[in-house]
């Protein structure tokens, strides 16, 4: 267990709908990362929040957006869904930035299944 | 081309056998992660490296800056060792973000 909780752990929805997954990180961890891993791309970092400020952006497209709340748990919200927005949706929290000697904690993902 | 690289892409292995996985990488870097992700799709971080090699139980993580490359090796490896073994790296340029591999899907057989 690594002291990461996301929720919820599966989600069926239809094309077009808006979702939310949810995340706590560790305790005393300020940074939450958000990774979507479909059979197509492999795992793909989508966004980083650190102390509740945007930090680094990766692969994230205009209908997902995230925030961190000041208790540090972290929303990532899809909308107008697609078919190709199927996938496992990982959260992850660090102690710091994300530097080299920042090691990040994975929580048990969230399936989204788009029908 | 990938910035990350992986090979093999599949293992089989019988119970025992010494077992290496590679990673190569393209870019500037400040950090290699070796993940697990086991068949329900939970991801165990293993090693964070930047440099040299380090060791927990059955498992040693490798890397050579100069040459862009890290190993992975399990020592006498176990049915349950049986899982996808992702290698990502960290950048240096722009966010940190990580950049991960396609990742080697080792079946070890008992």
């Amino acid at each position: 267990d690594s002291g990461v909780t996301q929720t919820p752990k599966h989600l069926i929805t239809a094309t077009g709908q808006r979702v939310t997954l949810r995340c706590s990180p560790r305790s005393g961890d300020l940074s939450v990362y958000w990774y979507q891993q479909s059979l197509d791309q492999g795992l793909q970092f989508l966004i980083q929040y650190y102390n509740g400020e945007e930090r680094a952006k990766g692969n994230i497209l205009e209908r997902f957006s995230a925030q961190q709340f000041p208790d540090l748990h972290s929303e990532l919200n899809l909308s107008s869904l697609e078919l190709g927005d199927s996938a496992l949706y990982f959260c992850a929290s660090s102690v710091g930035v994300g530097g080299g000697t920042d090691t990040q904690y994975f929580g048990p993902g969230t399936r989204l299944t788009v029908l | 081309k990938n910035e990350v690289e992986q090979s093999p892409q599949n293992l089989t292995a019988q119970e025992g056998e010494f077992i290496t996985i590679n990673c190569s990488y393209s870019v500037g870097i400040s950090a290699l992660h070796w993940l697990q992700q086991h068949p329900g799709g939970g991801i165990v971080s293993l090693f964070m490296l930047s440099s040299g090699k380090k060791k927990h139980g059955r498992l040693i993580a490798t890397i050579n800056i100069q040459e862009k490359h890290s190993s992975l090796h399990i020592t006498a490896s176990h049915p349950r060792d049986s899982a996808v073994y992702i290698c990502a790296v960290q950048l240096i340029q722009g966010a940190q973000k990580l950049v991960f591999g396609q990742g080697t899907r080792l079946t070890i057989n008992p």
